[in-house]
């Protein structure tokens, strides 16, 4: 399958800091890129999609002033979590997508990132 | 709020056991459930894209069927090994707007003892 990677793999910060996550999808061109994330025992919960050149779409009750989104190619798709709190501490994960592929079905992971916030 | 329910929560097996664990899933604007495997710190693998009712794929000694009438799909392990250890996700997708969104269980986490 394909491969989506993702940076940091665990980031420590202080409160009120901003935190930029990087998703990258490495052997095809990604239409579209997703942004979950997981609190513990919970499910992964979709936060935004965002389709490359265009606005993200943010699920209900997600900030989106808080949770910066940029999909500025068809590779690489950024999450900023601004002015971050201690209940921001979570697993970020992204996955990728090719809609334009003919498996087009598939979506793709990365290996997600864990933010601390003290 | 899609709800997407897997049992069980986790599962224990000796290696060479068969398992199988369950997804439940709306019935209704049903486009895709996705199975995926999900090791620590890994990213979740791609297990299968089903689409069709009735439909049943296998990849190895997984296989997948789903029931998109009554909602709910099957995976089946056969001769489980301590590889097969991780937790195995079942993901809905609905169609139209929410193409491409995927709504998530909380996971079925196996262990297989040698």
């Amino acid at each position: 399958g394909a491969v989506v990677s993702q940076h940091p793999s665990r980031v420590i910060c202080k409160s009120g800091t901003s935190v930029k996550i990087e998703c990258r999808s490495l052997d095809f061109q990604a239409t579209t890129m997703f942004w979950y994330r997981q609190f513990p025992k919970q499910s992964l919960m979709l936060m935004a999609t965002s389709n490359e050149g265009s606005k993200a779409t943010y699920e209900q009750g997600v900030e989106k002033d808080k949770f910066l989104i940029n999909h500025a190619s068809l590779t690489l798709s950024t999450l900023t979590v601004t002015s971050a709190h201690p209940e921001d501490s979570s697993f970020y994960i992204c996955s990728a997508r090719d809609f334009l592929a003919s498996d087009y079905n598939e979506q793709f992971f990365g290996p997600g990132t864990r933010l601390t916030v003290l | 709020i899609l709800n997407v329910e897997q049992s069980p929560q986790s599962l224990h097996v000796q290696e060479g056991d068969s398992t199988n664990f369950t997804c439940s899933f709306p019935s209704s604007n049903f486009y895709a459930l996705h199975w995926y495997r999900w090791e620590t710190a890994k990213s979740p693998e791609a297990l299968f894209v089903m689409t069709l009712n009735g439909d049943e794929k296998k990849k190895g000694r997984i296989s997948a069927t789903l029931n998109t009438k009554e909602g709910y799909s099957y995976l089946y392990i056969k001769g489980s090994q301590p590889e097969d250890s991780a937790t195995y996700l079942c993901a809905f997708e609905g169609r139209g707007s929410t193409l491409g969104r995927l709504y998530f269980g909380r996971g079925t986490q196996l262990t297989v003892w040698p």
